[in-house]
């Protein structure tokens, strides 16, 4: 199956801190999501992003396939934010990455 | 849009027996659902994909004859964990696409303990 990684494996900040999450894929793929789970384990769709720039209040994402790689940025850090981010990539079925463990402290 | 729920949340068995867990989706048609497991503090990890009214296809490694996936209608998908061992004992979550939706879209997870 593809090979997906995800860096940095956690992550501390200090609540309003900004942030980038990268998410390397090892093979071409039509589908690419970002997910926060939060702690009750409820996976949270954050964006279907296959390629370019999405953003969504304080968070954007951007892919670029043709370097297989995305980016998650977080923006003024909440700690709401808190939690496990994972990006998922395939063509069907997903597969996930290693996923980022991000906890805002006030 | 595009809920997905799951039932039980959470289910303790006793070793040996069989636990059947639900996913529905609630406002969409599901073609296509998908089940996972995650142990603690891992990722999740892809057993199986369900097309409605097609047998399951199982990845590499995962049992068929113990985790029996049967998607019946578009918004129904079973997984049956027959004859529980401990070491079954993990996060199961569901997930479905379909229609227009080309994302997936991910039920709350069943927590199961197997003692």
């Amino acid at each position: 199956g593809i090979q997906v990684e995800q860096s940095p494996p956690d992550l501390i900040l200090q609540e309003g801190a900004n942030s980038t999450l990268r998410c390397n894929f090892s093979d071409s793929v039509n589908n690419l999501q970002w997910f926060h789970q939060n702690p009750w384990g409820q996976l949270i769709n954050l964006f279907y992003i296959p390629s370019g720039t999405k953003q969504n209040g304080r968070l954007s994402a951007t892919t670029v396939a043709t370097e297989r790689y995305s980016l998650l940025y977080i923006s003024s850090s909440q700690t709401t934010d808190s939690g496990v981010y994972f990006c998922a990539v395939g063509d069907g079925q997903f597969y996930f990455g290693t996923g980022t463990s991000l906890t805002v402290i006030p | 849009g595009a809920v997905v729920s799951q039932h039980p949340s959470w289910v303790i068995c006793k070793s040996g027996t069989s636990v059947k867990i639900e996913c529905r989706s609630l406002d969409f048609q599901a073609t296509t659902m998908f089940w996972y497991r995650q142990f603690p503090k891992q990722s999740l990890m892809l057993m199986a994909t369900s097309n409605e009214g097609s047998k399951a296809t199982y990845e590499q490694g995962v049992e068929k004859d113990k985790f029996l996936i049967n998607h019946a209608s578009l918004t129904l998908s079973t997984l049956t964990v027959t004859s529980a061992h401990p070491e079954d004992s993990s996060f199961y979550i569901c997930s479905a696409s379909g229609g227009a939706l080309i994302e997936q879209y991910f039920g709350p997870g069943t927590r199961l303990t197997v003692t």
